[in-house]
This record gives C-alpha cells, sequence and structure tokens, in this order.
C-alpha cells in the first residue's frame, strides 16, 4: 500500500546512545517532516526538507540531526540521547504544491531512560 | 508567526449529541487552515482543509468546519456524533517556510459515551 513507512514502531535508549529513526515515502513526495508529539502540547516541527538535497530547521531541532537520502528517504537521528526527547515521532510527506496535505507514518514511540 | 489555539484540552459528548470543536488561529495573511483526526496508536488523518472561497468546508466522515475572519476562528462541527470518532483532533495552519509546513495546536481529545 502506498503510504510514509517509519521504522523501527518501538525503540528504548539509554541515556547517550545513539540512533536513527528511518522514514521511507513510495508516493514521490517533494516535501518530507519529522514531528514530535507530546501530551498536551500537539504536534511540533523538528526538521524538515522542502526537496531533495535541502533541509531546514523546525520549531525544536535541538538535539536532532537528518539526512534527506533522496527523494524517498528522510531519516532522524539522535547522537546522545536524554530522557527530554522520549517522545513519539511521526514522519510526514507532501507533494509541494498540496499545501497542508499531509501523509503521515503510524510513528515510532522512543523512550529514553 | 503563524499559530493555533484549542482551548479544549478534552470534550465528552453523548452518542448522538452533536459537536462542535474550536480552533482559533493567529496569521497575518489569510489563513491556510485545516483539521486532521488521530485515532489510538495511529498517525493523523486530514478531515477537511480551507483555503478560500465558500467559508463551510465539508470533510470526510460526516464533519464541516466553518471560516470566521472576524472571529480567528475555524470551528470543526458534526450533527451527529457516532463512537467511532472518539480520537484527538488537531487544527492546523501552514505557514510561511519553504515547505509550507503545518503549524498544530494542542489538539482535543474527545470521549463519546454510548
Amino acid at each position: 500500500n502506498a503510504g510514509v513507512t517509519q521504522t523501527p514502531k518501538f525503540q528504548v535508549l539509554k541515556t547517550g546512545q545513539s540512533m536513527t529513526l528511518q522514514c521511507a515515502q513510495d508516493m514521490n513526495h517533494n516535501s518530507m517532516y519529522w514531528y514530535r508529539q507530546d501530551p498536551g502540547m500537539g504536534l511540533r516541527l523538528i526538521y524538515y526538507s522542502a526537496s531533495e538535497g535541502t533541509t531546514d530547521k523546525g520549531e525544536v531541532p535541538n538535539g536532532y540531526n537528518v539526512s534527506r537520502l533522496n527523494k524517498r528517504e528522510f531519516s532522524l537521528r539522535l547522537e546522545s540521547a536524554a530522557p527530554s526527547q522520549t517522545s513519539v515521532y511521526f514522519c510526514a510527506s507532501s507533494e509541494s504544491g498540496q499545501l497542508g496535505g499531509y501523509t503521515f507514518g503510524s510513528g515510532t514511540r522512543l523512550t529514553v531512560v | 508567526a503563524q499559530s493555533v489555539t484549542q482551548p479544549d484540552i478534552h470534550i465528552t459528548v453523548s452518542e448522538g449529541a452533536s459537536l462542535e470543536l474550536r480552533c482559533n488561529y493567529s496569521y497575518g495573511a489569510t489563513p491556510y487552515l485545516f483539521w486532521y483526526v488521530q485515532s489510538p496508536g495511529q498517525g493523523l488523518q486530514l478531515l477537511l482543509k480551507y483555503f478560500s472561497g465558500d467559508t463551510l468546508v465539508q470533510g470526510i466522515k460526516g464533519f464541516e468546519a466553518e471560516f470566521k475572519r472576524s472571529q480567528s476562528s475555524f470551528n470543526l462541527r458534526k450533527p451527529s456524533v457516532h463512537w467511532s470518532d472518539a480520537a484527538e483532533y488537531f487544527c492546523a495552519v501552514v505557514g510561511s517556510g519553504s515547505a509550507r509546513q503545518l503549524t498544530f495546536g494542542s489538539g482535543t481529545q474527545l470521549t463519546v459515551l454510548p
């Protein structure tokens, strides 16, 4: 089925460990996004990529890095995980001209202990 | 910068009752507004969107929303709620960044009583 695939679905990390969250879309969308969702705070944008080869910071980029590997894939890396990064992470994609019409992945639930 | 506010953290309605979820936006220009729904353990799904024109927009699952510029509001409504509507609802506005990224409200959790 066409859509946005995130891996892994669940992850537990120890403080200081690193990991990469993977995201891939098969809809040929130009733009991709990483959000984190925390209770009572909605979704906050971490990084986004307007098109292949470009990335930009969102609202809460500290502690994260991203790579737009190709048009399909957009990964999020935590270099040294902290408990404050415990959250649910969502990847989304959209076509450039399709304002706000995001397709979301099903999320990665990350716990940092 | 653009922002949206959802004043109600949690709303409870009985099945069959009408529903209105509130959303207020702050944006200098004409806003592009959206409502998304998130079922438990799932990603977000687009319910409806407003770009321009008719201020009453229809969406999926029987939802509608009305844009009121004078009140800076974009409230979501449904005449008769079904138990399957229990979910979290997010209002969002498109910003002016290069990817026209969405800014979300904090969400309203809807509980439906039998």
